[in-house]
């Protein structure tokens, strides 16, 4: 089945570590998204990518960074700089101009 | 800076009835508005979309409508089920790429 994958489903973070969120998608789709979702508060964009080897900063990428280096991946690094690292993070993709498709999710923590 | 709204927050209806979700959306040039079912920590699966020249789309029990003039689109769900239970959420999409401004949601819980 086609679909997006993303790993772990829980992580934790300790004091001034980076830890790396994998999202993994087999629908041939050229654009993927990261979005933070914080209870009572909407989805919020972190990065995006139109097309392999290229990505944009969404409204929230301080502390965070991506790479795109296969179509297929799109992982996300939470930096150390990033202060309020608590959250549900969704990855997302798409094969036009918004995201329709979505994983399941990470759920990162703060130790 | 387009606000999408989502009111009330939270609903809770017995089995069988048919109910309204709501949203609210701040700026009308619109390419089109999407709702979606999230299920408690899970991702978002789409349900409708509705683009900015279309009234409504159905879906088995599903309605959505747009009133972009009025800034408002509206989710009817037909004939509840506790299968229903989850949080809707609506997202408005402008002319452009990846700026997709979602609403807090509405949380759904049918009794049986």
């Amino acid at each position: 089945d086609g679909g997006i994958t993303q790993s772990p489903k829980y992580l934790f973070r300790k004091e001034g570590q980076n830890v790396t969120l994998s999202c993994e998608q087999n629908l041939n789709h050229d654009a993927m998204y990261w979005y933070r979702q914080d209870p009572g508060q909407g989805l919020r964009l972190i990065y995006y990518s139109q097309i392999v080897n290229d990505f944009q900063k969404g409204d929230i990428a301080e502390g965070y960074s991506v790479s795109r280096e296969k179509k297929e991946s799109f992982p996300l690094t939470v930096t150390s700089a990033q202060k309020n690292p608590t959250a549900f993070y969704l990855c997302a993709s798409s094969i036009d101009v918004q995201p329709q498709h979505f994983g399941d999710g990470t759920r990162l923590s703060i130790l | 800076k387009q606000e999408v709204t989502q009111i009330p927050a939270a609903l809770s209806v017995p089995e069988g009835e048919n109910l309204v979700l709501n949203c609210s959306f701040t700026d009308s040039a619109i390419y089109n508005l999407q709702w979606f079912r999230q299920d408690p920590g899970k991702g978002l699966t789409s349900l409708l979309l509705i683009q900015s020249s279309q009234r409504e789309q159905t879906s088995g029990r599903l309605n959505a409508s747009l009133d972009k003039s009025s800034g408002r689109s509206t989710l009817y769900i037909a004939a509840s089920q506790p299968g229903d239970s989850a949080t809707y959420l609506c997202a408005a999409s402008p002319w452009g790429y990846q700026k997709v401004t979602f609403g807090t949601g509405t949380k759904l819980q049918v009794i049986p």
